[in-house]
């Protein structure tokens, strides 16, 4: 089915390790994006991509990098763990405005 | 900075009760807004949408919303609720007329229909 693949959909990380979330859209979308969602707060932007190797950051892009090599893909890399980081995250991707597309989400866990 | 404000964090109703969700925002400029729900255990679904032109919209499963400019608003209704609408609701706002499809959200309604 057409849509927005998430891997893993758990993790449990160790304070300092690096780890990269991933994910894959088969619907030729231009634009995808990473937020994180947390208890009161909503849905925070990370990094977007408006296309193959164009990235940008958004709300809170601190502790993460991304790239756009693909269409395809957009992998979320954490550099070095910490607890903070400890959320819900959902990637995303668009060919019109506003009419987005979730991915599953990945639930990470930082001890 | 743009932000958008949802200030019912938690709203519990009888079903049959009608419901309406408040949401403001803070740009100036041109603006599309989104009203997004999520079920338990799901991802986010597009629930309904305003560009342009009539400022009642109406979305999937009775929903609507009004966008007041005036008022920087875009309020979310429902004239009776029924115990699926059980989820979290999340305005949101994209600013500068389409220039980028980034999103901003707001932090969330979760709304609980009692049956």
């Amino acid at each position: 089915n057409a849509g927005v693949t998430q891997t893993p959909k758990f993790q449990v990380l160790k304070t300092g390790q690096s780890m990269t979330l991933q994910c894959a859209q088969d619907m030729n979308h231009e634009y995808m994006s990473w937020y994180r969602q947390d208890p009161g707060m909503g849905l925070r932007l990370i990094h977007y991509s408006v296309g193959a190797g164009i990235t940008d950051q958004g709300e809170v892009p601190n502790g993460y990098n991304v790239s756009r090599s693909t269409t395809e893909d957009f992998p979320l890399r954490l550099l070095s763990a910490a607890p903070s980081q400890t959320s819900v995250y959902f990637c995303a991707s668009s060919y019109s405005m506003g009419r987005y597309t979730f991915g599953s989400g990945t639930r990470l866990t930082v001890v | 900075a743009q932000s958008v404000s949802q200030h019912n964090h938690h709203v519990i109703l009888s079903e049959a009760a009608s419901l309406e969700l408040g949401c403001n925002y803070s740009y100036g400029g041109t603006v599309n807004l989104f009203w997004y729900v999520q079920y338990p255990g799901q991802h986010l679904q597009l629930l309904l949408k305003y560009f342009s032109g009539d400022p009642l919209v109406k979305g999937i499963k009775g929903f609507e919303a009004e966008f007041i400019k005036s008022k920087f608003s875009f309020n979310l209704r429902k004239p009776s609720v029924q115990w699926s609408d059980t989820a979290e609701y999340f305005c949101a706002v994209n600013v500068g007329g389409g220039a980028t499809n980034k999103l901003i959200f707001g932090t969330g309604t979760l709304l609980a229909v009692q049956p």
